[in-house]
């Protein structure tokens, strides 16, 4: 079955950027989804086909994807982008949906 | 603005059986896709199962699958999930969320606690 691998976590200072990667078999190839989770809240969607933000999402967060790996970029973090970031495929064969382990963001 | 409850969360007895509800509001509920996310505790998310618009199609997740349904009443803007011979293992916070076309999960509930006891 497919896999998706990410960090457990990831530091980074505020004011510069962060890269949180999510690898697959060929994931380029797929659409992506990332999601955005605080401590006692539910996720919020924050990139959704790769590349795409939902409306009232900063510009400061991006997404890309090539060969085997994803990757969801935030620039200029701030302290309130800490947060649990997960990524999300479709396997539209089989009708399953498929989320990553997660990664926690640390601001310094 | 999309609002998404869920309710019917509590204690329950391993093995004993769950019905969860998840009230619509705020969009054309009658033309979108729906589904259960779970997160158990201190752990990541998990996709549990979908229904199509009009609940002529689904599917669940491999640890799911046979004991738990997904369904819902479009006149009512609700979506349900009936659990049954649940264990240890299906502790866990469960969300209802919008599909969006794309096959990403646009809007989320807040999410219902649901914890099995021996």
């Amino acid at each position: 079955s497919y896999v998706l691998t990410q960090p457990p976590s990831v530091s980074v200072a505020p004011g510069k950027t962060a890269r949180i990667t999510c690898g697959g078999d060929n994931i380029g190839r797929k659409s992506v989804h990332w999601y955005q989770q605080k401590p006692g809240q539910a996720p919020v969607e924050v990139i959704y086909s790769t590349t795409d933000r939902p409306s009232g999402i900063p510009e400061r967060f991006s997404g890309s994807s090539s060969g085997n790996t994803a990757a969801l970029t935030i620039s200029r973090v701030e302290a309130g982008d800490e947060a649990d970031y997960y990524c999300q495929v479709w396997d539209t064969i089989i009708y399953h949906w498929l989320f990553g382990g997660g990664t926690k963001l640390t601001v310094l | 603005q999309v609002q998404l409850v869920e309710s019917g969360g509590g204690v329950v007895q391993t093995g004993g059986s769950l019905r969860l509800s998840c009230a619509a509001s705020g969009f054309t509920f009658a033309v979108s896709p729906m589904h259960w996310v779970r997160q158990a505790p201190g752990k990541g998310l998990e996709w549990v199962a979908f229904v199509s618009h009009d609940g002529s199609l689904d599917s669940y997740a491999d640890s799911v699958r046979g004991r738990f349904t997904i369904s819902r009443d479009n006149s009512r803007n609700t979506l349900f999930l009936q659990m049954n011979s649940v264990g240890g293992d299906d502790t866990a916070i469960y969300y209802c969320a919008r599909h969006r076309d794309e096959g990403s999960f646009d809007y989320w509930g807040q999410g219902t606690l649901v914890t099995f006891s021996s």
